[in-house]
């Protein structure tokens, strides 16, 4: 079972939509969580981090459920430069600086 | 605006042939990490170090790969000899002092596209 996994993808969807993206992680003594946005042919960039209670970033919300070790991300309004691939990213365990991505999960918004 | 330098941007070479990818890290920065990138496994890790020192290179195939920091502004990622599943996008990253696991801050290159015939 690979660390971290994602739907590779693609997701569809048209302006205005809402899209939601999962990810699952194997190590429960991870305790730190981020998504990553990565545009076509160009290095990964950190969107937002994603703590135990939640949090929201303009359109943007992540969330975290240890219990069942998966964290997701919303986007709301969908905008065509939202289109890219979303890499979940976690700490393989506490207090190691390892951070593993997952396969990422690519979106495309249309007009 | 301080980024993350890498070279070459793309390289093309023939199996058996050494390949040497450098880094230079943001200024500042005392982590380093080397990933590299195929549509297959995405970006996995291959080393990292903490103020030059290398804390970790497990995700290395050591036979033929080697990674160094010979000063705090140089990394440096050898495949000696290459082949051709080498073939894929080697991203260095830096991070600033402190935790990069707490602030998931990881500054990456533009990455080298590396190609082995």
């Amino acid at each position: 079972r690979k660390e971290v996994e994602q739907d590779p993808g693609p997701f569809n969807v048209p302006e205005g939509a809402t899209v939601a993206f999962n990810c699952t992680y194997s190590n429960s003594a991870s305790q730190s969580f981020f998504w990553y946005r990565q545009d076509c042919r160009k290095e990964p960039k950190l969107l937002m981090s994603v703590y135990s209670s939640g949090n929201e970033d303009g359109r943007f919300t992540a969330q975290l459920n240890r219990a069942s070790q998966y964290i997701s991300l919303l986007i709301r309004d969908s905008k065509l430069s939202d289109s890219a691939t979303y890499l979940c990213v976690v700490e393989r365990s506490y207090n190691t600086d390892k951070l593993i991505f997952g396969t990422g999960t690519r979106l495309q918004v249309f007009p | 605006d301080a980024r993350v330098t890498q070279t070459p941007r793309h390289k093309v070479t023939e199996m058996g042939q050494e390949v040497t990818m450098r880094c230079q890290p943001i200024l500042g920065h005392n982590t380093v990490f080397w990933y590299r990138q195929t549509m297959m496994q995405g970006l996995e890790l291959l080393a990292y170090f903490r103020n030059r020192a290398p804390l970790d290179d497990s995700g290395m195939p050591k036979d033929r790969f080697s990674a160094e920091m010979p000063d705090a502004t140089l990394a440096t990622l050898k495949i000696q000899p290459s082949e051709p599943r080498d073939s894929a996008v080697y991203f260095c990253a830096s991070g600033p002092p402190g935790d990069p696991a707490n602030t998931g801050e990881l500054f990456f290159g533009e990455g080298s596209r590396l190609t082995v015939l």
